[in-house]
């Protein structure tokens, strides 16, 4: 089955900066790719999703590109604001079952 | 509208005892998918349920869990004889379509905490 691998699991960036969540599957039938974003207490909430047929997605602040050929994707957030701190889950599906497959997480926190 | 909701929002029970999670998805939805997050862990799938079709519950840990969903709508989580390893937040989400090919709109979560 799909296996989805997260990296890094926490990652610490200054107010105003840049992060970068990046994220490979096993899968090359997958081609759906969901990023999603939980705050403390909360349920995961979609953010910014691609699919296979294209190569980057962008919305406003957050940015995903994904190499089909690699089977990696990632999601880029600039100008980092401290109400993006938050865990951050990418997912894929699109496989051979109807099932959506997460990563474990990155714990990011804005640093004022 | 509306959003996932989930009942109850924490639940503290005894080892051994018997648990029923409750998750009241958007109206019109026609998959439902249950996770458990364990502390600091990612998301781990349990059972879908897309419309009338048979669940898949290749995601359940063992017997001792089972979850059914009525009218297309309201779905049970029932975990019998509670283990400590059991406690975790128990997630709840429906989409649309379903197939894992849309946005999932998550409850906010019941956490089990068994004793």
């Amino acid at each position: 089955g799909e296996n989805v691998e997260q990296h890094p699991s926490t990652l610490s960036v200054q107010e105003g900066d840049s992060a970068v969540i990046k994220c490979t599957y096993s899968d090359s039938a997958s081609n759906y790719f969901p990023w999603y974003k939980q705050e403390l207490g909360k349920g995961p909430q979609l953010i910014i999703d691609i699919r296979s047929n294209v190569g980057e997605k962008k919305d406003q602040r957050i940015a995903v590109t994904l190499n089909k050929t690699a089977k990696h994707f990632s999601l880029h957030i600039t100008e980092t604001q401290p109400e993006d701190s938050a865990v951050y889950f990418c997912a894929a599906s699109g496989s051979r079952d109807d099932k959506i497959i997460f990563g474990k997480g990155t714990r990011l926190h804005i640093l004022p | 509208g509306a959003g996932v909701s989930q009942s109850p929002s924490n639940k503290v029970t005894e080892k051994g005892k018997d648990v029923e999670l409750r998750c009241d998805p958007i109206s019109g939805h026609t998959a439902l998918y249950w996770y458990r997050q364990s502390l600091g862990q990612g998301l781990e799938f349990l059972i879908y349920f897309q419309g009338n079709s048979a669940p898949d519950k290749s995601g359940l840990p063992s017997d001792r869990f089972s979850a059914e969903r009525t009218g297309g709508s309201v779905s049970t989580l029932t975990i019998q004889r509670t283990q400590q390893e059991d406690s975790a937040v128990y997630l709840c989400a429906s989409s649309l379509v379903g197939r894992g090919m849309d946005e999932q709109f998550f409850g906010p979560g019941t956490r089990l905490t068994v004793l």
